[in-house]
C-alpha cells in the first residue's frame, strides 16, 4: 500500500530549529513532486513548500522563505523540511503530500496522497 | 499571490440534499483547481483535480465545474459520510494557495 509517513515534529522554543522527515513507500518516489502543507490548530490548509521529482524546481510560501529549506533524497525515498528561526505562527500540523502528475512541474497539479502529519509546537 | 475565496464558510444540510460550494480566484487560474475533503483528525483527501476530473475511487455524486476565476463543487445527494470540511486549491502558480474551507454540517 502506498503511503507517506512524517516524523520529526515536537516542542521547540522560538528561534530554534527543527527538521521534519517524510518517508514514502509503495510507489516510485523519484517520479513525483512532493510538498509540505501545514494546518494550524482549528485553521485551514497552508502550502509551505514543494520540490519537483528531480529537485530541479523548488518553491516556498512567502511566510517561510529564507527560514525553511526543502530537500529530498530519492535514494532513500525521503523528503525533508529544515525549519530555522521558528516562530509561534509556525506552530501547526505539517503534512507531506505527493503530487499527482508523473514528472510534472510544481504547478498545474494536485495532491493525491497525504501523510497523517507531524505536529510542530513552538513555545517557550 | 493568488487569493482563493470560498463560500459559504459553513452550511447545514440534510442527507439527500444537493450541496454546492463555490471558490473564486483573484485572477484567472485556467482549470488548475482541485477540491479536497477533510474529516476531523484526518489528512485531506483529493476529490477533484483540473477543475472537473474525478479522482479515482471518489463517488460520482461529487462533481466539479468552472474555469478562469469561478469554480463549483457539487455533491448531488449528500450522504452521512460527506459531512466534513472542503477546501479548494489553486496550482496555476506558486505560491500555491488554498481556500479558507467550507464546513458541511448536519441539519
Amino acid at each position: 500500500e502506498a503511503q507517506l509517513v512524517e516524523s520529526g515534529g515536537g516542542l521547540v522554543q522560538p528561534g530554534r530549529s527543527l527538521r521534519l522527515s517524510c518517508v514514502a513507500s509503495g510507489f516510485t518516489f523519484d517520479d513525483y513532486g512532493v510538498h509540505w502543507v501545514r494546518q494550524a490548530p482549528g485553521k485551514g490548509l497552508e502550502w509551505v513548500s514543494g520540490i519537483s521529482w528531480n529537485s530541479g524546481s523548488i518553491a516556498y510560501a512567502d511566510s517561510v522563505k529564507g527560514r525553511f529549506t526543502i530537500s529530498r533524497d530519492n535514494g532513500n525515498n525521503s523528503l525533508y523540511l529544515q525549519m530555522n528561526s521558528l516562530r509561534s505562527e509556525d506552530m501547526a500540523l505539517y503534512f507531506c503530500a505527493k503530487a499527482r502528475g508523473y514528472k510534472w512541474p510544481l504547478y498545474y497539479d494536485a495532491f493525491d496522497m497525504w501523510g497523517q502529519g507531524t505536529m510542530v509546537t513552538v513555545s517557550s | 499571490d493568488i487569493q482563493m475565496t470560498q463560500s459559504p464558510s459553513s452550511l447545514s444540510a440534510s442527507v439527500g440534499d444537493r450541496v454546492t460550494i463555490t471558490c473564486r480566484a483573484s485572477q484567472s487560474i485556467d482549470i488548475y483547481l482541485s477540491w479536497y475533503q477533510q474529516k476531523p483528525g484526518k489528512a485531506p483527501k483529493l476529490l477533484i483535480y483540473s477543475a472537473s476530473s474525478l479522482q479515482s475511487g471518489v463517488p460520482s455524486r461529487f462533481s466539479g465545474s468552472g474555469s478562469g476565476t469561478d469554480f463549483t463543487l457539487t455533491i448531488s445527494s449528500l450522504q452521512p459520510e460527506d459531512f466534513a470540511t472542503y477546501f479548494c486549491h489553486q496550482s496555476f502558480s506558486t505560491p500555491l494557495t488554498f481556500g479558507g474551507g467550507t464546513k458541511v454540517e448536519i441539519k
